[in-house]
């Protein structure tokens, strides 16, 4: 199947300082990606999808300006989380989109623990 | 508000029977279905897919789908300690394009 890459899998930082994670589509084109946040015990909940080439769209409640979400190619999208507090140390998980078994199948990245201290 | 129920669980089975995991959801509209695997700390892999009512079999799992009841259920067969983590139910809405929303999950717990 396909495959995505996200990197880095951990990160620890202090308090204040900016996080970049990247998202890369392998081996097919993604237009569209999606950035998930998970934390302890919880289920995965969609942050932004991330448009190629446009503005993300963010879901209701996440801060735009903290969680900056560029897609500049065909092929990656990142995730910026700006003054991190440790309130943002979660799971964050990328996913994109692509044809298999006759519909749309989500495949996703092997995700990001951030820890702010 | 769109809504996906699981049972959090967990779901205690010995080895070797058989797991059955039920999910329901809010948005008639909805046209796909999938199942994901989630270990501790791991992010979630597919495990099937169903876009129309019945039975779909693949291997162990079995999923089965009732668009009419808005019930999506998945059935695993000889359950291996291996396939003790949480399950992810994740129907994709009818509108929200390639946008899937994820139930609360529920925990397997498969015991030798």
């Amino acid at each position: 199947g396909a495959v995505v890459s996200q990197h880095p899998s951990r990160v620890i930082c202090k308090s204040g300082t900016s996080v970049k994670i990247e998202c890369r589509s392998l081996d097919f084109q993604a237009t569209t990606m999606f950035w998930y946040r998970q934390f302890p015990k919880q289920s995965l909940m969609l942050m932004a999808t991330s448009n190629e080439g446009s503005k993300a769209t963010y879901e209701q409640g996440v801060e735009k300006d903290k969680f900056l979400i560029n897609h500049a190619s065909l092929t990656l999208s990142t995730l910026t989380v700006t003054s991190a507090h440790p309130e943002d140390s979660s799971f964050y998980i990328c996913s994109a989109p692509g044809l298999a078994g006759g519909g749309n199948i989500q495949y996703f990245g092997a995700g990001t623990r951030l820890s702010v201290l | 508000q769109k809504e996906v129920e699981q049972n959090s669980g967990p779901l205690s089975v010995p080895e070797g029977a058989i797991a059955s995991l039920n999910c329901t959801y809010s948005d008639r509209g909805s046209q796909s279905f999938f199942w994901y695997r989630q270990y501790s700390g791991k992010s979630p892999e597919l495990i099937m897919s169903i876009y129309s009512n019945g039975d779909k079999e693949d291997g162990r799992f079995t999923a089965q789908l009732n668009k009419a009841s808005q019930y999506v259920s998945l059935l695993i067969r000889d359950s291996q300690p291996s396939d003790s983590a949480t399950y992810l139910c994740a129907p994709q809405f009818g509108a929200a394009g390639n946008k899937l929303t994820f139930g609360g999950g529920t925990r397997v717990l498969v015991k030798p």
